[in-house]
C-alpha cells in the first residue's frame, strides 16, 4: 500500500508532555500538509511543507507547535507541553509536485490529552 | 481565516432518495473539490472541478463549479447506505498551496 502513512493512529498524553506525530507521504509526492480536526468540526489547515522547507505555517499556533519535513524520513508534527485543548485528530495529506489541490489524506492520528 | 459556508450541516434521508448540498464563499477559488470522510478515516477525494460553470459526474455523484467561482454544489442520486459519512467541500488556489475546507455535511441514510 503506497498511501499516506501516519503513526501513531492513537496517542494518549498527560498535560505537559510532548506529542510527536509522524507522516510519510505517498511515494513520489513532495508536498505535505497537516490539518487538525476537532470533534464535530471540519478540517483546519495548520502547515504546508516541502522537503526541508516550510511553505506556509499560517495555521499553526504561535507557541508549542512545530513541524518539519526533513530531507530523509517522515514529516513530524511536534506539540510541546500539551494541554487538553490539543485533543483532536491530526491529518496529514500529500500531493505531487504539481499541486492542483487534490490531496491524499492519511488515516489520521488521534491525540487525547488527559 | 477564510471560511467556506457549507449547508446543510446534516441530513437524514431514506435509501433511494436524492441528496443535494452546497458550499459558498465570499472569495473566488480556482478549483473546487468535494471530499468524503468515513468514521475514523481520512477524507477521500470524490470530485475536482477546475473551470467556472463545469459540471462533472462520478457515478451517482454530480458536482458543479459555480459560474461566479464562489460556490459549488454536490448531488448524490439514489442514495445507498454506504453513502453515510461527512461530505466536505474545499476551495483551492487563492491562498497559495493550501486547501480550505467547509464545515461538512453529515449524511445519514436509513435503509
Amino acid at each position: 500500500n503506497a498511501g499516506v502513512m501516519q503513526n501513531p493512529r492513537h496517542l494518549v498524553r498527560r498535560r505537559g508532555q510532548e506529542a510527536r506525530l509522524r507522516c510519510s507521504p505517498m511515494k513520489g509526492h513532495s508536498h505535505v500538509y497537516w490539518y487538525r480536526q476537532l470533534p464535530e468540526e471540519g478540517l483546519k489547515f495548520m502547515v504546508y511543507l516541502q522537503k526541508e522547507n516550510i511553505i506556509d505555517e499560517s495555521g499553526m499556533p504561535k507557541e508549542r507547535f512545530s513541524a518539519e519535513f526533513p530531507k530523509e524520513g517522515p514529516s513530524i508534527l511536534r506539540i510541546q507541553q500539551v494541554v487538553r485543548g490539543d485533543s483532536a485528530a491530526y491529518f496529514c495529506a500529500s500531493s505531487p509536485l504539481t499541486n492542483t489541490g487534490e490531496l491524499f489524506f492519511g488515516e489520521g492520528s488521534r491525540l487525547t490529552v488527559l | 481565516g477564510q471560511q467556506l459556508n457549507q449547508s446543510p450541516q446534516s441530513m437524514f434521508i431514506q435509501e433511494g432518495e436524492d441528496v443535494s448540498m452546497n458550499c459558498t464563499s465570499s472569495s473566488i477559488f480556482n478549483t473546487w473539490l468535494w471530499y468524503k470522510q468515513d468514521p475514523g478515516e481520512g477524507p477521500v477525494l470524490l470530485i475536482a472541478l477546475y473551470k467556472a460553470g463545469e459540471l462533472t459526474s462520478n457515478g451517482r455523484l454530480t458536482a458543479q463549479f459555480g459560474i461566479t467561482r464562489k460556490d459549488s454544489f454536490l448531488n448524490i442520486s439514489a442514495s445507498i447506505p454506504s453513502d453515510v459519512g461527512i461530505y466536505f467541500c474545499a476551495g483551492f488556489g487563492n491562498q497559495g498551496g493550501k486547501l480550505i475546507f467547509g464545515q461538512g455535511t453529515e449524511l445519514s441514510v436509513k435503509p
